[in-house]
């Protein structure tokens, strides 16, 4: 079964609001990366953070993580129409080869002007 | 600055014919490789990774192979393409302690 898991599937906004992403996970992690990715392109790596961290900051976006409830969520704020991408979550396993990540199924950011 | 490379970027291709997809690195030495497959609408499925030349793991059994004849170029390939092998394949390239990934550009890959 996946590893992460975000929510929702799809997210549809308008410009200037603030958009949040959640990805759950199953097993214990060293680390949890965002990625984005725009249409028919590669993944970006936006954010990485520890499992001993628990929030930050790159910009406008803002990353947390909860290790007791297993969950992260991703916060765009001030949004503009071009961080409409598929935002995904990834995780790096403990105990798993180290480097390989899982990826959840992404959330879809549409962002209207 | 690191850069990597994929090609091609569009390939169709009739079942039981041959593939090969190549992935390079610049500006970086003894990086991790990996090759991901993405399905429309989908997240990533790791196929294969590398920690050094000649050293392959695969993630899944399948119709594909990798091989790294060299340190910074990775091959994916197949000898007869199924219909189920269509997709979005991503190169993408770790240090070897930092556990970010960068990607490719990706090559869509139809198999008619």
């Amino acid at each position: 079964s996946q590893q992460g898991e975000e929510d929702p599937q799809a997210l549809s906004i308008q410009e200037g609001e603030n958009a949040t992403m959640n990805c759950s996970y199953k097993t214990s992690i060293n680390n949890l990366q965002w990625y984005r990715q725009n249409s028919g392109r590669g993944l970006v790596h936006l954010i990485l953070i520890r499992s001993n961290e628990r929030e930050k900051h790159s910009g406008r976006l803002r990353v947390t993580l909860d290790t007791s409830k297993k969950s992260s969520s991703l916060l765009i704020t001030a949004s503009r129409a071009a961080d409409t991408a598929s935002y995904f979550c990834a995780t790096d396993v403990w105990g798993g080869s180290q480097g390989n990540l899982i990826f959840g199924k992404g959330t879809k950011l549409s962002v209207k002007p | 600055s690191q850069t990597i490379h994929q090609w091609p970027a569009t390939l169709v291709q009739p079942v039981g014919s041959p593939l090969s997809l190549e992935c390079t690195v610049e500006g970086t030495s003894n990086p991790n490789l990996y090759w991901y497959r993405q399905a429309a609408g989908r997240g990533l499925q790791l196929l294969f990774y590398s920690v050094g030349i000649g050293q392959i793991s695969s993630e899944v059994p399948q119709n594909l192979s990798a091989s790294r004849p060299q340190d910074r170029q990775f091959i994916l390939s197949s000898k007869k393409l199924l219909l189920s092998d269509s997709g979005f394949y991503l190169c993408a390239w770790s240090g070897t302690v930092a556990y970010e990934q960068y990607f490719g550009p990706g090559t869509r890959l139809t198999v008619t």
